[in-house]
């Protein structure tokens, strides 16, 4: 069974310019959650997806960053414009269903953002 | 705001022996937890789930929970080079789910 595919791997730009992410969870996997990770820090989440629904973006700093999952697969993450402090490691990860409990989630390889 | 601490590390141990990673959590309505185990440079990879108190053991891996302390534990027996990493405790509550800043483990040869 293929695991999270996620895209680019890395990605280096300068400030003030638009980057997107994209991520593939694994099949038959509602739940779609993107993370950011710092150096030495844990995952933190940005937002979660039921389906093609954002149940949970309020950590998603929303003036310049955005996401969407059309046809409740496939998801992309969209910032515009970046930031020096945006740097870090972007984690997408899926699991089967929100439950609340046995939500054991599946993370795909990340992307690594350079910001310049 | 929900919390999940973890001594940052790194803890040394030598070939063979016991490594224990510890994880305390501040929501007492929490129900599920996970360990991760993330090697450098990778993204984190699931290696045990635990929902109820006691112990769960699965090969070398044992977690424990003690929901009443509010804690989790994981253990690692005959620790190998190759368990060298930064261990996640993640914790979920309600439609939450909180990671730590993970340990780092060194084992040494």
């Amino acid at each position: 069974e293929a695991g999270v595919v996620q895209s680019p791997r890395y990605k280096i730009i300068e400030k003030k310019q638009p980057v997107a992410f994209w991520c593939n969870p694994i099949s038959g996997h509602n739940t779609l959650y993107w993370y950011l990770q710092n150096l030495g820090q844990g995952p933190e989440l940005l937002i979660r997806y039921e389906n093609e629904e954002a149940v949970d973006d309020s950590q998603l700093p929303k003036d310049r960053f955005s996401a969407e999952r059309l046809k409740g697969v496939d998801s992309t993450l969209k910032i515009q414009p970046a930031e020096l402090g945006d740097s870090a490691v972007y984690l997408c990860a899926s699991s089967l269903v929100w439950t609340g409990a046995y939500n054991e989630q599946f993370f795909g390889p990340g992307t690594r953002l350079t910001v310049l | 705001q929900k919390e999940v601490e973890q001594n940052s590390g790194p803890l040394s141990v030598p070939e063979g022996a016991i490594a224990s990673l510890n994880c305390t959590y501040s929501d007492r309505g929490s129900q599920s937890f996970f360990w991760y185990r993330q090697y450098s440079g990778k993204s984190p990879e699931l290696i045990m789930s635990i929902y109820s108190n006691g112990d769960k053991e699965d090969g070398r891996f044992t977690a424990q929970l003690n929901k009443a302390s509010q804690y989790v534990s994981l253990l690692i027996r005959d620790s190998q080079p190759s368990d060298s990493a930064t261990y996640l405790c993640a914790v979920s509550a309600g439609n939450m789910l909180t990671f730590g800043g993970g340990t780092r483990l060194m084992v040494k040869p």
